[in-house]
């Protein structure tokens, strides 16, 4: 909620690059986690990166991580159609997750 | 089965009525979540379950607001007197130890509309 804010909506020409940008508060979070939302579906972990970490890479998906600005993002690469959907960047709070509102995510032709 | 299940998917119902929601989670897991998503916002985390018993139910809005898990596999939300701003979707999910090096596996929600 309140503690990790994320850009409302994106809009993307298919085929381009999409970065997803999110920030959060709490400096001791472990893990930090992209969820995917589809309409009407449940939320589809994406990837998640250490707090040790700078970069993950999985495929088309590009994590990036700033500790020190507490600052994530995630970048699509070549997006297609597939990927509209709400975006969700979320940090594990000890045992929890605590979720941004969401970035919606629209690809155009 | 292969994933969380979640019933009913859709439940309408009218102001002050009591509502039951079920969570069916992956088995084995013992970690169990409960979330509310309102429109336009992120999931909001309203309780925790480690096997049978409530680990963490801080997220619970009011006292109208209960869950339980028996047995420590099915749990099920349950909402008394409902009220129109309880309008939602509430997601469970599972984790197979909490969040110590595993992942929330969502199910798809049940979406409830006081009216």
């Amino acid at each position: 909620g309140e503690d990790v804010e994320q850009s409302l909506f994106l809009s993307v020409r298919e085929g381009d690059s999409s970065v997803i940008n999110c920030t959060y508060t709490d400096s001791s979070s472990t893990y930090l986690y992209w969820y995917k939302q589809e309409p009407g579906a449940g939320l589809q972990l994406l990837t998640y990166i250490f707090s040790n970490m700078d970069m993950k890479q999985d495929q088309r998906l590009t994590v990036l991580l700033n500790k020190k600005d507490k600052h994530l993002s995630l970048r699509i690469a070549d997006t297609q159609t597939g990927d509209s959907a709400i975006y969700f960047c979320a940090e594990k709070d000890d045992y929890k997750l605590s979720f941004g509102a969401g970035t919606t995510v629209t690809v155009r032709a | 089965g292969a994933g969380v299940s979640q019933t009913p998917s859709n439940k309408v119902t009218e102001k002050g009525k009591y509502v039951e929601l079920r969570c069916d989670p992956i088995s084995g897991h013992t970690a169990l979540y409960w979330y509310r998503q309102s429109l336009g916002q992120g999931p909001e985390f309203l309780i925790y379950f480690q096997g049978t018993g409530a680990a963490d139910d801080s997220g619970l809005p009011n006292d109208r607001f209960f869950a339980v898990r028996p047995e420590g596999s099915v749990s099920t939300l349950k909402i008394q007197r409902t009220e129109r701003g309880d309008s939602a979707v509430y997601l469970c999910a599972s984790s197979l130890k909490g969040l110590r090096g595993g992942e929330l596996f969502f199910g798809e929600g049940s979406r409830l509309t006081v009216l």
